[in-house]
């Protein structure tokens, strides 16, 4: 079962915040974070593990909540650089994943 | 290390041709992954290589669809008797094998059946 992403597409002003959401029917094991500029490969950004542990650095982190089967990404004091589409991959316990349909970031100066 | 290396790059094929794609993944990669991306969808699981091992097919991969990795090095997907249908990025994708890891993508081969 594909996992849901929203929202499906969102425009941001540099500097301003966003959260991607991810939500799953089936129990996580990992959930994994791509982001694809147009035209390129999807870009690993970060893997995040059963626990409800929050990961990042700096300015982009998410989280994983087991019990709602949910992941989040956060992107704060977004830069130009930030835009392209998101995918979430949840992942099984041989590291296959199942990819989300895609949350299209815009962000304008 | 140069990355997960696909090609061709880009395959225009008539309908009811074979193709062929090859990947190379990232040497120290046991795993590999191929994946199928339509525009505006995120990837689509195909299959899973452990080393030479094909451990995993979707369901939805008809028999047209082959894949393997000799010797666990490269790989190929072919297509045979392709259909419109079949147009889209194939993508592979290589990990390490311990534990869950991010995967590293190539750059994917844009397959356009006419």
């Amino acid at each position: 079962q594909q996992p849901v992403q929203s929202p499906q597409a969102v425009i941001l002003r540099e500097g301003e915040d966003a959260v991607i959401n991810c939500s799953s029917s089936k129990a996580l094991y990992s959930v994994h974070w791509y982001r694809q500029k147009h035209g390129e490969a999807p870009v690993f950004l970060m893997i995040l593990l059963k626990g409800g542990e929050q990961k990042g650095h700096e300015k982009i982190s998410a989280s994983f909540n087991e019990k709602k089967q949910q992941s989040s990404l956060y992107l704060t004091a977004s830069q130009l650089s930030y835009s392209g589409t998101y995918f979430c991959g949840t992942g099984n316990a041989g590291n296959m994943l199942t990819f989300g349909g895609g949350t299209r970031l815009m962000v304008k100066p | 290390d140069t990355g997960v290396s696909q090609n061709p790059r880009h395959k225009i094929t008539k309908r009811g041709q074979n193709v062929t794609f090859r990947c190379d993944p990232i040497s120290e990669h046991n795993r590999l992954y191929w994946y199928r991306q339509t525009l505006g969808q995120g990837p689509e699981f195909l299959t899973y290589f452990q080393n030479e091992a094909q451990l995993e097919k979707s369901r939805l991969l008809s028999d047209r669809f082959s894949a393997e990795r000799p010797k666990g090095s490269f790989s190929t997907l072919e297509i045979q008797r392709t259909e419109q249908g079949d147009s889209a990025m194939y993508l592979c994708a290589s990990s390490p094998l311990t534990g869950p890891s991010g995967y590293t993508f190539g750059s994917g081969t844009r397959l356009t059946v006419v």
